[in-house]
């Protein structure tokens, strides 16, 4: 079975500045998807970024980018010019290439942007 | 499109009642999925389906019971419910066409007394 390690409970940053939260996973398929959600006080799930396992280039979507260390094991998120909506829980989440619609997701990460 | 939809927002029990948290999906997704948000324990898969008329077991799925029989509807019941079953509930739903991205439902805050 896979598992996904957030060993940083809470984080905080100031606003305008950048952040790294940390993710590593553990799986022995070579086929998968790494994704981070952002859940806001409002309680949704919102997807940030995904990245697929076969592709060596790191995804980057806007502000939010990924350091996906594939021999590590390790799928960090870095958020750049950090802003006061930021401030969430952020998941990290596995899900195996033949059956993505089962996600194992670490606990998580709490992170507050300070003004 | 209204993508995931869940009823209802909150929900009290005793402890014994049984009710059905619903969810609905209109984006003609073949999978979809019901999760169970503790604090600090992250996200937890309780069943699945694959498609209508076949569902399987997540990693926490005592006490709970699913079905599907239409491609849209894929209610969660719990059966008795017990105090540690309080939790937010999560639907989601998935196409494989879809970049495997999962859409989830607002959530269902549950607690059992």
């Amino acid at each position: 079975a896979q598992t996904v390690t957030q060993s940083q409970p809470e984080m905080s940053v100031q606003e305008a500045e950048t952040v790294t939260l940390s993710c590593t996973y553990d799986t022995s398929e070579s086929n998968y998807y790494l994704f981070w959600y952002k859940q806001p006080p409002s309680r949704q799930m919102i997807l940030v970024i995904r990245q697929e396992a076969y592709k060596q280039q790191n995804a980057t979507e806007n502000r939010f980018s990924v350091n996906f260390q594939k021999a590590a094991k390790s799928f960090s998120l870095k958020i750049s010019d950090s802003q006061l909506g930021d401030t969430a829980m952020y998941f990290c989440a596995f899900g195996s290439g033949g059956s993505n619609y089962k996600l194992t997701f670490g606990k998580g990460t709490l992170l507050t942007v300070n003004p | 499109n209204a993508g995931v939809t869940q009823t209802p927002k909150f929900q009290v029990l005793k402890t014994g009642q049984s009710m059905t948290l619903q969810c609905a999906q209109d984006m003609n997704h073949e999978y979809m999925s019901w999760y169970r948000q503790d604090p600090g324990m992250g996200l937890r898969l309780i069943h699945y389906s694959v498609g209508a008329g076949i569902t399987d077991q997540g990693e926490v799925p005592n006490g709970y019971n699913v079905s599907r029989s239409t491609t849209e509807d894929f209610p969660l019941r719990l059966l008795s419910a017990a105090p540690s079953q309080t939790s937010v509930y999560f639907c989601a739903s998935f196409s494989s066409g879809n970049y495997n991205e999962q859409f989830f439902g607002p959530g269902t805050r549950l607690t059992v007394l």
